[in-house]
């Protein structure tokens, strides 16, 4: 079955601590993105890939990095600098049409 | 700033009811609406889309209404089902920005049986 997978399902977090949200799909797409979903405020863009090896920031990008090594995979990795990571991960692709289709998510929650 | 503007915050319908959501936007340049039904702890899925070139897309129950002058856009469901009870989210894109989409705030939707 094609798809995007996202793993884990739930990550805890120490304060001070970087961690990493991993997204891979099997679509062959190009296109890869990652929003935050916090109640209330619907999706935010966080980072986005068009190709591999370039990725550009979203929205609220700042305590955020990512990397583009493989057309499959785009991780994101939550930096301490992050004030308040806890929060809904979810990862996005797309290729050529506006379709974007969303992994399950990673729930995030600081301790 | 608020690009996409979505209410209600959240609607209860009694099942068979018609459930109605609005969404308002700002830029101009958008020109592809689509709506994405979320369930608790998953993903986003795509439900209807719409391009500004005509005022009306229906499938099946689901039915969107587009107001270009009035930069506005909504979704219908018709024959409301306890299983359409679900988060939506009404989203907006232009075509230089490809799949980057703004996003609602969203509209928990209650059906009661």
């Amino acid at each position: 079955d094609g798809g995007i997978t996202q793993s884990p399902k739930y990550l805890f977090r120490k304060e001070g601590q970087n961690v990493t949200l991993s997204c891979e799909q099997n679509l062959n797409h190009d296109a890869m993105y990652w929003y935050r979903q916090d109640p209330g405020q619907g999706l935010r863009l966080i980072y986005y890939s068009q190709i591999v090896n370039d990725f550009q920031k979203g929205d609220i990008a700042e305590g955020y990095s990512v990397s583009r090594e493989k057309k499959e995979s785009f991780p994101l990795t939550v930096t301490s600098a992050q004030k308040n990571p806890t929060a809904f991960y979810l990862c996005a692709s797309s290729q050529g049409s506006r379709e974007a289709f969303f992994g399950p998510g990673t729930r995030l929650t600081v301790l | 700033q608020q690009q996409v503007k979505q209410s209600p915050q959240s609607l209860i319908v009694q099942k068979g009811g018609i459930s109605i959501i609005n969404c308002a936007y700002e830029n101009t340049a958008f020109d592809y609406f689509p709506w994405y039904q979320q369930f608790p702890g998953k993903g986003p899925a795509l439900l209807i889309a719409i391009r500004p070139d005509v005022s009306e897309k229906k499938e099946g129950r689901f039915t969107i209404s587009f107001n270009k002058s009035a930069k506005q856009f909504s979704l219908h469901i018709m024959d409301s089902q306890p299983g359409d009870s679900a988060t939506y989210f009404c989203a907006a894109s232009k075509e230089t920005s490809g799949s980057r989409l703004t996003f609602g705030e969203g509209t928990q939707l209650t059906v009661n049986p």
